[in-house]
């Protein structure tokens, strides 16, 4: 089965920009559609992306997220970081046995 | 308002069973897949097994297969996860989880979750 890989943690001063990268360690990263989940401490996830690319009811357009092929790829970027931001990311797809797959998760901080 | 709540954990001896519960209001559960998707204390997120709304398509984790089963009461709206043989491994928080879309062959994104439930296995 494969693996999702994301950076263990980001960083950046509020305004900026940053991106999270889920890399899929075998297969083809457009096999299955990748989603996205937001968990700030002490609470459940929420979804943030869907279908690669789609933006989940009531996500701010300060989220988008992309597939990069080359690299077999997901990424999340947030513009205009907030304090309100600062959570752990998941990227999550499907195996071909319709078995979830989560990323390891990363750690955002809002410097 | 949408909801799903679970119940259910407890500190367990290994080797020993446990049933999950979760109740959903808010929505017509029989047209959903639903998942249970668990997380270590401090660590991340781990699938743990799917039931498809026509309960025809019903998957579990490597590490889960053969120890728990998922299934289903739409008449009661409740979801449930039968764990035993438990190991120290399957301490978490256990989460009940809704496919966003409706009626699918396959499964979805997570858009509905619970506050989750913890199950602590420890002699």
């Amino acid at each position: 089965n494969f693996m999702l890989t994301q950076p263990h943690s980001v960083s950046d001063s509020p305004g900026k920009t940053v991106t999270i990268s889920c890399t899929r360690t075998t297969g083809g990263i457009g096999s299955n559609y990748v989603q996205w989940y937001q968990q700030r401490p002490g609470s459940a996830p929420t979804i943030l992306m869907y279908e690669d690319y789609q933006r989940a009811s009531g996500v701010p357009d300060r989220f988008s997220a992309s597939i990069d092929y080359s690299s077999n790829s997901a990424s999340l970027s947030i513009s205009e970081l907030d304090s309100e931001d600062e959570a752990d990311y998941y990227c999550q797809s499907y195996d071909s046995s319709n078995r979830g797959v989560f990323g390891g998760g990363t750690k955002l901080t809002v410097l | 308002e949408v909801q799903l709540v679970e119940s259910g954990g407890g500190l367990v001896q290994p080797g020993r069973s446990l049933r999950l519960s979760c109740i959903a209001s808010g929505f017509t559960f029989e047209d959903y897949g639903m998942h249970w998707v668990r997380q270590t204390p401090g660590k991340g997120l781990e699938w743990v097994s799917g039931i498809s709304w026509k309960s025809d398509i019903i998957v579990y984790a490597d590490s889960v297969k053969g120890r728990f089963t998922i299934s289903r009461d739409n008449a009661k709206k409740s979801l449930y996860l039968q764990m035993n043989s438990l190991r120290a491994e399957d301490t978490a928080l256990y989460f009940c989880v809704r496919d966003m879309k409706r009626f699918l062959e396959w499964f979805d994104a997570f858009d509905i979750w619970g506050q989750g439930t913890m199950v602590s296995v420890s002699s």
